[in-house]
């Protein structure tokens, strides 16, 4: 199985909901990744976790609270949202680098946010 | 830093040409490199990699070639099918993240 998965596929917030974006892969791996990718762009790294634990938080706005509640799930809570974090979500998990040797990350089909 | 403009570089290529998509990486200490495919509506997806101690590798129907030199990597298509139509991104293991290139939109007429 070399599949992530994330739910919802779409999701419309208002700017005072709190939501969840979950993420799951089945693949054993230790590594997982939250990026935020605007039309047009590239993805852009928000959260990295090792072992469950988190390593990396580029700069990321506190109303975006990530969870790693086991090896194979990955959550992003939302909260007081703006209108500019519209975007789509990625979750991704790969081999932890470089012991593995595998840098591969998979990546799951996105959140489509709509802030309203 | 923010990249400039809202339109991706775009490549149209007749189907069963070949087709050349350029990408110029940023830092000269990378060894990992990813070429991911990304169509409408759905996740990258990985297409090949190569590491920083080769100068090509080949997969079906796809061939990268890296230039450390110069810090620039190809990806070639052979023989370039409707279905290859997507967004491509390149992205440098760099050291402890992927950053991602600004893609390539390929499209392929009849």
């Amino acid at each position: 199985d070399t599949e992530v998965t994330q739910t919802p596929k779409h999701l419309v917030m208002g700017m005072t909901n709190k939501k969840s974006l979950k993420c799951e892969q089945h693949m054993g791996h230790r590594a997982m990744y939250w990026y935020k990718q605007k039309a047009k762009k590239p993805p852009e790294l928000m959260f990295v976790y090792s072992y469950e634990k988190l390593s990396i938080n580029e700069s990321v706005p506190s109303r975006f609270s990530p969870e790693c509640p086991n090896s194979s799930l990955l959550n992003l809570h939302l909260h007081a949202l703006q209108p500019e974090d519209s975007a789509l979500y990625l979750c991704a998990s790969s081999q932890i680098p470089p012991l593995a040797g595998e840098y591969e990350q998979y990546f799951g089909p996105g959140t489509r946010l709509t802030v309203t | 830093g923010e990249s400039v403009g809202l339109h991706l570089p775009t490549l149209s290529v007749q189907e069963g040409d070949n087709s050349i998509i350029n990408c110029a990486y940023s830092n000269s200490a990378s060894d990992y490199f990813i070429w991911y495919k990304q169509e409408s509506g759905k996740g990258p997806q990985f297409i090949i990699d190569i590491r920083s101690n080769m100068d090509k590798r080949q997969g079906q129907r796809v061939t990268v070639l890296l230039n450390k030199t110069v810090k620039h990597l190809s990806l070639q298509i052979a023989a370039t099918q409707p279905g290859d139509s997507a967004v491509y991104f390149c992205a440098e293991n760099s050291p402890d993240k992927l950053i991602f290139g600004t893609g390539t939109r390929l499209q392929v007429f009849p």
